[in-house]
This record gives structure tokens, C-alpha cells and sequence, in this order.
């Protein structure tokens, strides 16, 4: 299947402190990926989607100025988490979509396990 | 957004073979069901999507009724590294509208 680059796949902050998460597809072209948060013992849950060349579309409750999102190009997307607070501290996970025949899949990325001190 | 339900959890032994079903009720005319594995500390991996009939790969096999108000996916003669979070998940393609919201996933457990 297609490959997804995470990077990095772990980060400690301090608080106050912004953090840059980087999303690559690496053998096809990606306009649609998408940021995942997830929280020991619980489920993936969608913070936004990032679409190439045009602004990011958020999760209701998901602070846009607190996670900003840029897809700058057909294989890179970014999140950067502001201002870091310990309640910050998550998984974070990319994915991107690749269409496929009749279907779409979406390829995930390792996660980045960011701790906020 | 079609909803899924499928078992919390589910124990194995190595060698069986192990069947999860996913129930998704309100499935739309485009849909289509997909399953993910996830390891602790890993993104999901994609094993299996399909939208009617039954898929078959290298790793899993997808049964999905004429109804495709279920699926299930079909692990064949399961190892201890087959242990995870198993996601079903259902959307459609595109314009239709194909985020994927994951639910609660099926943790199975294989024992020697």
C-alpha cells in the first residue's frame, strides 16, 4: 500500500512552546489528508482536513488558531500546534487519501506522540 | 455519516481463524466499508475495503451481505502479532463525503 511520513514521532515542549508536525505522502499525490488526535485508551477522533491550496476545514469544538493547518503542496501537510499546554499532550495522527478505483483509502501515518511540560 | 457497532472485544487462540462483524445500519448507496488495524503507539493500517460480495487479499477477507447492513472481516489462522484494535469503518468517496469516523474498534486479544 501507499506510505505515509510522519515526522516527528515524538516531541516534548515546554509550555508556551509551538510545535510542527509534518505529514508526507511519499508515492502519491495527496489533495485531501487529514489530522487525527487520540487519547490513551480511546479512539481516533478527526480535528480537521487539510485540502492543497486552500484553507483547512475544522472539527466543530477544534480551535483552528490553536491548530493551524497548512497543505502547501500535493504531498505535505502540517499541523502546528500553538501555544502548547499540557492538555495538548496527545497522539497526533495524519492521513492521506488516495483514490482507488471505485473506492478511496485513506493511509495513515506512525503518529507523533507530543508531551507538553 | 454511517454509524458502526461492532464487538468491544474478542479472544483468540493462534492458528484460528478470527471473524469481527460490523454492523452498519444507515450505510449510503456509496459507502464503502473499510477496516484498519492499529498496533498501541502506531497509526492505523488499512487491510480491507469492499462494497458488496466478498473481497479477498493477502491478509484478510471482507463478507458483506446483498443488504450491506453488515460486514465481516475474516483474519485467517491468526498469530500473536495479529493482536489489536481492529476498525471498521464506513464512507463514501469524494464530493459524497468521505471523512471516516472511527468508533470504538474491536480489540482482539490472540493467546498462545
Amino acid at each position: 500500500g501507499a506510505v505515509v511520513s510522519q515526522h516527528p514521532s515524538w516531541v516534548i515542549c515546554k509550555s508556551g512552546t509551538s510545535v510542527k508536525i509534518e505529514c508526507r505522502s511519499l508515492d502519491f499525490q495527496a489533495t485531501t489528508m487529514f489530522w487525527y488526535r487520540q487519547f490513551p485508551k480511546q479512539s481516533l477522533m478527526l480535528m480537521a482536513t487539510s485540502n492543497e491550496g486552500s484553507k483547512a476545514t475544522y472539527e466543530q469544538g477544534v480551535e483552528k488558531d490553536k491548530f493551524l493547518i497548512n497543505h502547501a503542496s500535493l504531498t505535505l501537510s502540517t499541523l502546528t500546534v500553538t501555544s502548547a499546554h499540557p492538555e495538548d499532550s496527545s497522539f497526533y495522527i495524519c492521513s492521506a487519501r488516495e483514490l482507488a478505483g471505485e473506492g478511496d483509502i485513506q493511509y495513515f501515518g506512525a503518529g507523533t506522540r507530543l508531551s507538553v511540560l | 455519516l454511517a454509524k458502526t457497532t461492532q464487538p468491544i472485544s474478542m479472544d483468540s487462540y493462534e492458528g484460528q481463524e478470527v471473524n469481527i462483524t460490523c454492523s452498519h445500519n444507515n450505510i449510503a448507496t456509496n459507502d464503502y466499508i473499510t477496516w484498519y488495524q492499529q498496533f498501541p503507539s502506531q497509526g492505523p493500517r488499512f487491510i480491507i475495503q469492499g462494497y458488496k460480495t466478498k473481497v479477498t487479499n493477502e491478509v484478510a477477507s471482507l463478507f458483506i451481505p446483498a443488504d450491506r447492513k453488515s460486514s465481516t472481516l475474516s483474519l485467517p489462522r491468526v498469530s500473536l502479532s495479529d493482536t489489536a484494535v481492529y476498525y471498521c469503518l464506513v464512507a463514501g468517496r469524494e464530493a459524497a463525503g468521505n471523512k471516516l469516523t472511527f468508533g470504538g474498534g474491536t480489540r482482539v486479544l490472540v493467546k498462545p
